[in-house]
Formats: structure tokens, C-alpha cells, sequence
């Protein structure tokens, strides 16, 4: 959805690194989530916010942060990488106001941590 | 760990056949949604259905849902090339979705 936008697309990065993930939407929508997805899985959820006052840690929430600086953006932070956060990581929006949860997604985020 | 399952993993059929996946979850919900991914690519929205109804058809989609049961089915008929995907069905738990693993259909030419 090109409504949903992911940067960086492709990132590399060193083990212990710092690295943000961003995420923008111009949906309107109030819910936003952060995913990951590794090779032949489905998608694990690492944080959710349901307004920019609001952060809900995920099924797999250790080694992340995150931050909604707006109802617009939504950024992931791996504070120090590992290898194992090796992934495709998407960031997902939804609108309350449907009342029916259905998500848009992003591009994805392909980070390789060496 | 994830509260849905898939069935089959893979699916490998002829253009003009039709693809059946079924899904099983664990917990009480309030819609099953099914999702389509290209390889790489995002997930993008297929079809939802809600607890309250047994069937639902999009097209050439056709889902149907057994609360008793905790499954759900996808059904694509006539499958094209272009349908080769995988699809994964996900719930509305308490506050965000649950995926399963998916079903990685092939659709032959």
C-alpha cells in the first residue's frame, strides 16, 4: 500500500549497532504495528500503538523499541543488534473507526545484521 | 508463539484448478481476515469475515468460518498464475492480529 512507507528499504548493519526503522502513513489511520517475518513464517507482532500517547509491547518485544513521535510516524529502534534480528520487518496501519481491524501494510524492511 | 495454524504449508496446483486453504486458531474472535503476500513483498488484504457469519464470498474468493470448530477455509477457484502467493488467514484477538504460518500456493501454467 502505497500509503504506508518504509524506510530504509534495505539495511545491512554490524552486530551491537543502533539502528531506527522508520515508518510513515498518509491514511489517517490512529493504529499502527510493527512485524516481523522470518524466512517461511508468518508475521510476529513486536510493538502496537493505538495513539500517539499509547505503546503496547507485542509477542516478541525484547531487544526493540519504539516510538510514535505522531499520529502520522511510528519509528522501530533496535537498541543493539544481533544476528538473530536478521529479518523483513513491515509496519502495518488500521483504523479504529472501521471497526474492523483490517491492516494496510508497508513495503518492508529487509535488514541484514552481520 | 503464533496462535494459528495453516494447512496445507504448500500448495502446488494447475492454472483453472481450484486452491483450498484452511486455517485453525485458538482463542474466541471477533473477525478472521485473510491476507495474500508476494514474495518480499507486504501483506495486502484479501477478505474478512466476522464471528457471527458462516460464509463469505470476494470474486473468485470464497471463505467460510466454523466457530465450533476454530477454522476457516479459503477457497480460490479457477486459479491463474498470478494467484502463486502466500496466503495467510489472521484473528482479532483482544487488541491486534494473530497470524498463522501461511499456505505458499504455486499456481502452474
Amino acid at each position: 500500500d502505497a500509503d504506508v512507507t518504509q524506510t530504509p528499504r534495505n539495511r545491512i548493519t554490524k552486530t551491537g549497532k543502533r539502528i531506527m526503522l522508520e515508518c510513515s502513513q498518509t491514511k489517517g489511520h490512529d493504529r499502527m504495528y510493527w512485524y516481523r517475518q522470518d524466512p517461511g513464517l508468518g508475521l510476529r507482532l513486536i510493538y502496537y500503538s493505538f495513539d500517539v500517547k499509547d505503546i503496547n509491547k507485542g509477542e516478541i518485544s525484547d531487544g526493540y523499541s519504539v516510538s510514535r513521535q505522531a499520529q502520522a510516524k511510528f519509528s522501530l529502534s533496535l537498541e543493539s543488534a544481533i544476528p538473530n534480528q536478521t529479518a523483513l520487518y513491515f509496519c502495518a496501519t488500521s483504523d479504529f473507526r472501521t471497526a474492523q481491524e483490517t491492516q494496510y501494510f508497508g513495503p518492508g524492511t529487509r535488514l541484514l545484521v552481520l | 508463539s503464533q496462535q494459528g495454524e495453516e494447512d496445507p504449508q504448500a500448495l502446488s496446483i494447475q492454472e483453472g484448478e481450484n486452491a483450498t486453504m484452511n486455517c485453525s486458531y485458538k482463542t474466541s474472535i471477533n473477525n478472521l481476515q485473510w491476507y495474500r503476500q508476494n514474495s518480499g513483498r507486504g501483506l495486502v488484504h484479501l477478505i474478512l469475515i466476522r464471528s457471527n457469519e458462516r460464509e463469505k464470498h470476494s470474486g473468485r474468493l470464497r471463505v467460510t468460518l466454523d466457530t465450533s470448530k476454530k477454522s476457516s477455509s479459503l477457497l480460490i477457484t479457477a486459479s491463474r498464475a498470478a494467484d502463486t502467493a502466500s496466503y495467510f488467514c489472521a484473528h482479532t484477538g483482544r487488541r491486534a492480529l494473530t497470524f498463522g504460518s501461511g499456505t505458499r500456493l504455486q499456481v502452474q501454467p
